[in-house]
């Protein structure tokens, strides 16, 4: 199975910050990795497909980038309805393994 | 529009079975894969398995092998997860979700919360 590693685990930021979140796959996966937004109560919401494509309806401070075993989602500006939850996920493979997410929080 | 809307919640006693439901709307049944997910009060999400809804074809993961089932009925539109020998550490939401063109899961149902107490 493909191991999915996210860091950090958790973030503290205030409105208006640039954001980072690092996920790293335990081999090469190309780009077969998705983004996932969840808020507290919600189903998860796809942010990005194919480490960079922007779903359609999200937000273009959203952006994701990277291949083979790295990858990055920056939120550019953090809005108040950013503060949530996320997940990488791996489509390479099954099982489709999921990060063990990073909570955003507010400052 | 385009949705999965699952069934209620479900409360079950250790050892007994669930099962699930995810009705399709808005969108051809058996033109996109139908995976479902776990999550645990307070964990992370941890997918179970899939179906093909098409062929019936299913894959599940090696942790569930043996205790779960993903059938599918293409007269309503509707997969259904069940699982059986249920445990407390079973108690989660679980949800379904359309895995789109490009492999990701586009579209989610609601969730339905299974709660596993003697």
């Amino acid at each position: 199975d493909i191991q999915m590693t996210q860091s950090p685990s958790s973030l503290t930021a205030s409105v208006g910050d640039r954001v980072t979140i690092t996920c790293r796959a335990s081999q090469s996966i190309s780009t077969f990795l998705n983004w996932y937004q969840q808020k507290p109560g919600n189903a998860p919401k796809l942010l990005i497909y194919a480490a960079s494509s922007l779903q359609s309806g999200v937000p273009s401070r959203f952006s994701g980038s990277g291949s083979g075993t790295d990858f990055t989602l920056t939120i550019s500006s953090l809005q108040p309805e950013d503060f949530a939850t996320y997940y990488c996920q791996q489509s390479y493979s099954t099982p489709r393994t999921f990060g063990q997410g990073t909570k955003v929080e507010i400052k | 529009q385009v949705q999965l809307v699952q069934s209620g919640a479900e409360v079950k006693k250790p050892g007994a079975s669930v099962k699930v439901s995810c009705k399709a709307s808005g969108y051809t049944f058996t033109g996109h894969y139908i995976h479902w997910v776990r999550q645990a009060p307070g964990q992370g999400l941890e997918w179970m398995g899939l179906i093909n809804p098409n062929t019936g074809d299913t894959k599940y993961a090696q942790k569930f092998q043996g205790r779960v089932t993903m059938p599918r009925d293409t007269s309503i539109n509707t997969a259904y997860m069940e699982l059986s020998r249920l445990t407390s550490d079973d108690t989660a939401v679980y949800y379904c979700a359309r895995e789109s063109l490009w492999p990701a899961f586009d579209i989610w149902g609601q969730g339905t919360m299974v709660t596993v107490s003697s």
